[in-house]
């Protein structure tokens, strides 16, 4: 089945703990991509990725960390949490060439407190 | 700066009834793709619909139509035969040629039996 598969769905932490958030996905995608979503702000882009070993930042990526070593891989890391980047994150892939749909993982609800 | 509008925070639609969601978008670019995403409870991400830009034909997919006005940079979403299911938040999305995403802040739709 094609599906982008994130981890963890929920996480509680406190300020100052790195965390890392993974998301893999099995359609061979390149294209790669963070997003947050806040209530009223919709979805906002923090990271993408065209391919391996290539990221972009998009809106939002203060704070945040990624990497693309791997195809099916692009997990998102905040180094050093704070609590307003308590938020439920998004990743999705999609081909590059048609700038076709994104698929999207079933979201990660990230506490900070 | 490309930007997403969707002006209605909040719409509402007799059940069976027909109903239609804004979206507008800023760009100087001429290639590029639209999106209508679907965000119920469950909190997924689910394509509705797309529209390729240099397309003038207007996407539809069963109960669901855009009215795609490219030289006024307008893209809404007709539901048709509205369903209880139609209920969620809905998405406006904007993929230009740099993959650099942007979301409009959303559209909540009521459905009312």
């Amino acid at each position: 089945e094609a599906q982008v598969t994130q981890n963890p769905r929920y996480l509680i932490t406190v300020t100052g703990k790195k965390l890392t958030v993974t998301c893999s996905q099995n359609m061979n995608h390149e294209y790669m991509s963070w997003y947050r979503q806040d209530p009223g702000l919709g979805l906002r882009q923090i990271y993408y990725s065209m391919n391996v070993e290539v990221t972009d930042k998009g809106d939002v990526p203060e704070g945040y960390k990624v990497s693309r070593k791997e195809k099916r891989n692009f997990p998102l890391i905040l180094e050093s949490p704070s609590p307003n980047q308590t938020s439920l994150y998004f990743c999705a892939s999609s081909k590059t060439g048609n700038r076709g749909a994104q698929h999207f993982g079933d979201g990660t609800r990230l506490s900070i407190l | 700066a490309q930007t997403v509008t969707q002006s209605q925070p909040e719409m509402s639609v007799q059940e069976a009834e027909t109903v239609t969601l804004s979206c507008t978008y800023d760009t100087s670019e001429s290639d590029y793709y639209l999106f209508w995403y679907k965000q119920p409870p469950s909190r997924q991400m689910i394509l509705v619909i797309r529209q390729e830009a240099y397309k003038q034909q207007n996407a539809t997919e069963n109960r669901f139509s855009v009215n795609f006005q490219k030289a006024a940079k307008s893209f809404s979403l007709k539901i048709s035969d509205s369903q209880l299911g139609d209920a969620a938040m809905y998405f406006c999305a904007y993929r230009p040629r740099d993959d650099k995403i942007i979301f409009g802040k959303g559209t909540r739709l009521h459905i009312l039996p």
